[in-house]
């Protein structure tokens, strides 16, 4: 049963292009959250999707940020016209059951964006 | 404000010696604190989930206390390992209904282990 796949592992963008992070969940997971870790600080809430649905994304820039998880594969994290500031680690995590609160979170290994 | 602080804020033992994580809270309602271990590079792992009710969970030579009348929680480790340098990361879950951001997470200890 693979863990919690996530790609690219590392990527560079210069400032104005767009990065897209990809996350399969662990299988017969359904809820996915995603996480920013900044370097030397603790990992952050962006936002926690379903199949097809946005449950919670009060973590997640309004601008130039999107999340989705569509019906079938994988879960995009998608940040328009980076910055310099988006540099970071984005972690994906699954669970099986509804909510942060209950379920056990798997995380995968993250996206490392470097913006230069 | 939903806060989870850690300390040390980074340690340095010596391979074989014992050592005791500390993290102090303020998240309220408490559902559950959970400790993740990090490896440099890698994703969190989970060590532990203690709920209002545990006082202490072992995970081989991990364990977790809590507090929760204090909101405090501590992670020992015995018999150190180089393998156990990491960053330990204590995170606490609000109880509530299903929204997404019912975890806070502390900024971890990074533990270092000489040989």
């Amino acid at each position: 049963n693979a863990g919690v796949m996530q790609n690219p592992r590392h990527l560079v963008r210069r400032r104005g292009q767009e990065a897209r992070l990809r996350c399969s969940p662990m299988k017969g997971h359904s809820h996915v959250y995603w996480y920013r870790q900044l370097p030397e600080e603790g990992l952050k809430f962006m936002v926690y999707l379903q199949k097809e649905n946005i449950i919670d994304e009060s973590g997640m820039p309004k601008e130039r940020f999107s999340a989705e998880f569509p019906k079938e594969g994988p879960s995009i994290l998608r940040i328009q016209q980076v910055v310099r500031g988006d540099s970071a680690a984005y972690f994906c995590a699954s669970s099986q059951l509804a909510g942060q609160n209950t379920g056990e979170l798997f995380f995968g290994e993250g996206s490392r964006l470097t913006v230069l | 404000k939903n806060q989870v602080e850690q300390s040390p804020q980074s340690l340095i033992i010596l391979e074989g010696k014992n050592c005791t994580l500390q993290c102090n809270y303020t998240v309220s309602p408490f559902s559950n604190l959970r400790w993740y271990k990090q490896d440099t590079g890698r994703g969190p792992v989970s060590l532990t989930i203690m709920t209002f009710s545990e006082n202490t969970k072992s995970n081989g030579r991990y364990t977790a206390t809590l507090d929760a009348d204090t909101k405090q929680s501590s992670l020992h480790i015995t018999a150190s390992q180089l393998s156990d340098s990491a960053s330990y990361i204590c995170v606490v879950s609000k109880m509530n209904n299903n929204a997404g951001n019912m975890l806070t997470f502390g900024g971890g200890t990074r533990l270092m282990v000489k040989p």
